[in-house]
C-alpha cells in the first residue's frame, strides 16, 4: 500500500547542479502536482499534470521542469540549482472528482549549498 | 486569484479541550473545495475533511468538524476533546473547480496547534 513515494528524502546540492526528485504513484491517480514549502509561506504550486503527457505551471515554476509520460511517474527536474531552491518539496496526487483529497509524499529536503 | 489565510501562526488548547482554528478564503468562483490538511513534526501532510462550496451541511470527521459560513468566506477547524497527537501544522487549503485547474491547491500560512496537559 505505497501510495505516493518521493525519493530521495534529503539531498544537499551544490549551486548550479541539477538533479531530478522522482515522484511516483500507485492509485491510478489522473492528477498528480508538485509542491514546495518554505517556513512561513504554506504549499505553493510549482507544476501539475492531469494525465499522461499533459503537464502546466504552477505558481511558481522558475528554474523547475517536468513531464509525464506514465500516469504513475512525475518526476521534477531542478536545472540549475540556487540557494532560493533550498525548501521541501512535495508531490501530490489525486484522482478525478471535485471532492477528492490529495495524497502527500512523505517529501523531499532539498539544500542547495 | 484564489486566497487563503490563516490568521493564527500558534495556538495552546488543554488536553481534552475543544480548539477552532480559522481560515478565511477569497475567491471569485462560485463552485470551489476546502480542505484541511494536519502535519505533524515529522512532515508528511494528513488529509483531514473536506467542504464543499455547495454542501448545505457543515463536514464532519470524527472528531474534526468544519465551520462553514459561505457568506463570511470563512471554513474554521473544530477539533473537539484534542489529544497530545494533535500537536502539528494545520493547514487550510481550497481548490477551484474542475478541469485543468482541478490539481491546484491554494493554501494557507498554517497554524501551529500545542495540546498541553
Amino acid at each position: 500500500n505505497a501510495g505516493v513515494t518521493q525519493t530521495p528524502k534529503f539531498q544537499v546540492l551544490k549551486t548550479g547542479q541539477s538533479m531530478t526528485l522522482q515522484c511516483a504513484q500507485d492509485m491510478n491517480h489522473e492528477y498528480m502536482s508538485w509542491y514546495r514549502q518554505d517556513p512561513g509561506m504554506g504549499l505553493r504550486l510549482i507544476h501539475y499534470s492531469v494525465g499522461a503527457g499533459i503537464t502546466d505551471q504552477g505558481e511558481v515554476p522558475n528554474g523547475y521542469n517536468v513531464s509525464r509520460s506514465t500516469t504513475e511517474d512525475f518526476p521534477l527536474r531542478l536545472l540549475s540549482a540556487a540557494p532560493s531552491q533550498t525548501s521541501v518539496y512535495f508531490c501530490a496526487s489525486r484522482t478525478t472528482g471535485a471532492n477528492t483529497e490529495a495524497f502527500f509524499g512523505q517529501g523531499t529536503r532539498l539544500t542547495v549549498v | 486569484a484564489q486566497k487563503i489565510t490563516q490568521t493564527q501562526p500558534g495556538m495552546f488548547v488543554q488536553e481534552k479541550e475543544a480548539v477552532t482554528l480559522d481560515c478565511t478564503y477569497d475567491t471569485s468562483d462560485q463552485s470551489y473545495g476546502l480542505f484541511w490538511y494536519k502535519q505533524p513534526s515529522s512532515g508528511e501532510m494528513i488529509f483531514l475533511i473536506y467542504q464543499g462550496s455547495y454542501d448545505e451541511q457543515n463536514a464532519t470527521e470524527g472528531r474534526y468538524s468544519l465551520n462553514f459560513q459561505k457568506a463570511r468566506k470563512s471554513a474554521n477547524l473544530v477539533i473537539s476533546a484534542s489529544q497530545l497527537g494533535d500537536s502539528a501544522m494545520y493547514f487550510c487549503a481550497m481548490r477551484p473547480p474542475g478541469g485543468g485547474t482541478a490539481s491546484k491547491l491554494t493554501f494557507g500560512t498554517g497554524t501551529r496547534l500545542q495540546v498541553t496537559l
